[in-house]
């Protein structure tokens, strides 16, 4: 069974940084892109990030780049955000997703964990 | 960067047909992906490509595309189908992905 964990949320000020994770199991992690998506409080879904199976592809959203970076340690099975300079607009529960076929960056993406939730307050 | 739209709001009748739109440049040449999502849940895939469902997904579910529209249809709405849908689709100028605004699904 595919299993995805995000970790590593949590109330931080503005300007702060956090590391947010995501645990793959139950897949052959370094065969799939993964992506994460964000969703603030009674909004809609935003993509913020992908990142291909062998880190040779990667983007970032306007609202992010330049501040967030995206990166994976297949050998871990984990997926990570690092995100800079956090601004109270990037409040939201950020999810980990992982693509439908492997090798491609844009199949849909067919799993999805939990979330973690990213507080950005003074 | 390429955008999609999508009605805020949709109502259907318990057991009838409905559709649900979602516009823009890039679905000219890239199909839409549908996610299903209920309160608390996360998203979940319910039709990708030109119109193929993951398993466990049922077939009242459908998919289409037309110009830079595509749209999603359940035939036979149920009360478990009450929930928010959004399309995605990829970016035609880069590497990025986008997704509607989304759609509130009531089933009366």
């Amino acid at each position: 069974e595919v299993q995805l964990v995000e970790s590593g949320g949590g109330l931080v000020e503005p300007g702060r940084s956090l590391r947010l994770s995501c645990a793959g199991s139950g897949f052959t992690f370094d065969d799939y892109a993964m992506h994460w998506v964000r969703q603030a409080p009674g909004k809609g879904l935003e993509w913020v990030s992908g990142i291909i199976w062998n880190s040779g592809t990667i983007a970032y959203a306007d609202s992010v780049e330049g501040r967030f970076t995206i990166s994976r340690d297949n050998a871990r099975n984990s997926l990570y955000l690092q995100m800079d300079n956090l601004r109270t607009e990037d409040t939201a529960l950020y999810y980990c997703a992982k693509v439908g076929g492997s090798g491609s960056y844009y199949e849909p993406l067919n799993h999805w964990g939990q979330g973690t939730l990213v507080t950005v307050s003074s | 960067s390429s955008e999609l739209t999508q009605d805020p709001a949709v109502s259907v009748a318990l057991g009838q047909t409905v559709r649900i739109t979602c516009q823009g440049d890039s679905l000219r040449g890239y199909y839409a992906n549908w996610y299903q999502q209920k309160p608390g849940q996360a998203p979940v895939l319910v039709i990708f490509g030109k119109n193929d469902r993951p398993s466990g997904i049922p077939d009242r579910f459908s998919g289409s595309n037309s110009g830079n529209t595509a749209s999603l249809t359940i035939t036979g709405a149920q009360a478990e189908d009450e929930a928010d849908y959004y399309c995605n689709s990829r970016d035609s100028y880069n590497h990025r992905l986008v997704f509607g605004g989304g759609t509130k699904l009531t089933v009366l």
